[in-house]
């Protein structure tokens, strides 16, 4: 079945590095993605990997895939304030129109 | 207009009302969606329509009636809703692959 999971809450300072996770149980996935939803505001794609990739960078932002594992993961390098806010997991998988979204983790930066 | 517009960005309505929230994508695409988003649930599929044609219903309740007259617009025709149902209603749409999400409507039943 389908099923995206990811930590609830994380809490990081001002220039040091974020990394959110995420595991996920449909194997036929066949991109990942990660959303940024800032306060009052819709859900913006932030980046996405392909499932045969295990890495991805994008300035800031790195994406590792643990296919063996069913585990992602996004690291913010250099954190800053305007990065505050809930990150969401999905997954695409083959046939379904629809993405599969985790339940989000909230990211807050200390100054 | 840009990429994926919803109207009214706020609502507040009573149990008895019937309103509806309206959603249109300035991007070409084939495929538009309507999300809940709430404290309990936090990223809730209702329904999905592709070129037009409803292909899911997540089991929403009958009070939620989706509508989509072309490719470019989808409406949520809201009646005797529950205080349960306040949320943040989001519209996304795609083409082939990643949704796009509009700004969503923050509903609010009382």
């Amino acid at each position: 079945g389908e099923d995206v999971e990811q930590s609830l809450f994380l809490s990081v300072r001002e220039g040091d590095s974020s990394v959110i996770n995420c595991t996920y149980t449909d194997s036929s996935s066949t991109y990942l993605y990660w959303y940024k939803q800032e306060p009052g505001a819709g859900l913006q794609l932030l980046t996405y990997i392909f499932s045969n990739m295990d890495m991805k960078q994008d300035q800031r932002l790195t994406v590792l895939l643990n296919k063996k594992d069913k585990h992602l993961s996004l690291r913010i390098a250099d954190t800053q304030t305007g990065d505050s806010a809930i990150y969401f997991c999905a997954e695409s998988i083959a046939g379904r129109r629809a993405l599969t979204f985790g339940s989000g983790t909230r990211l807050q930066v200390q100054p | 207009e840009t990429g994926v517009t919803q109207t009214p960005r706020h609502l507040v309505m009573g149990m008895t009302n019937k309103k509806s929230l309206k959603c249109e994508q300035h991007l070409g695409h084939n495929a538009m969606y309507w999300y809940k988003q709430s404290a309990k649930k936090p990223l809730e599929l209702m329904f999905v329509y592709n070129f037009k044609e409803q292909t899911e219903n997540n089991s929403v309740p009958s009070r939620f009636s989706p509508e989509c007259p072309n490719s470019s617009h989808l409406f949520l025709h809201l009646h005797t809703l529950q205080p349960e149902d306040s949320a943040l209603y989001l519209c996304a749409s795609s083409q082939d692959r990643e949704p796009f999400f509009g700004p969503g409507t923050r509903l609010t039943v009382l």
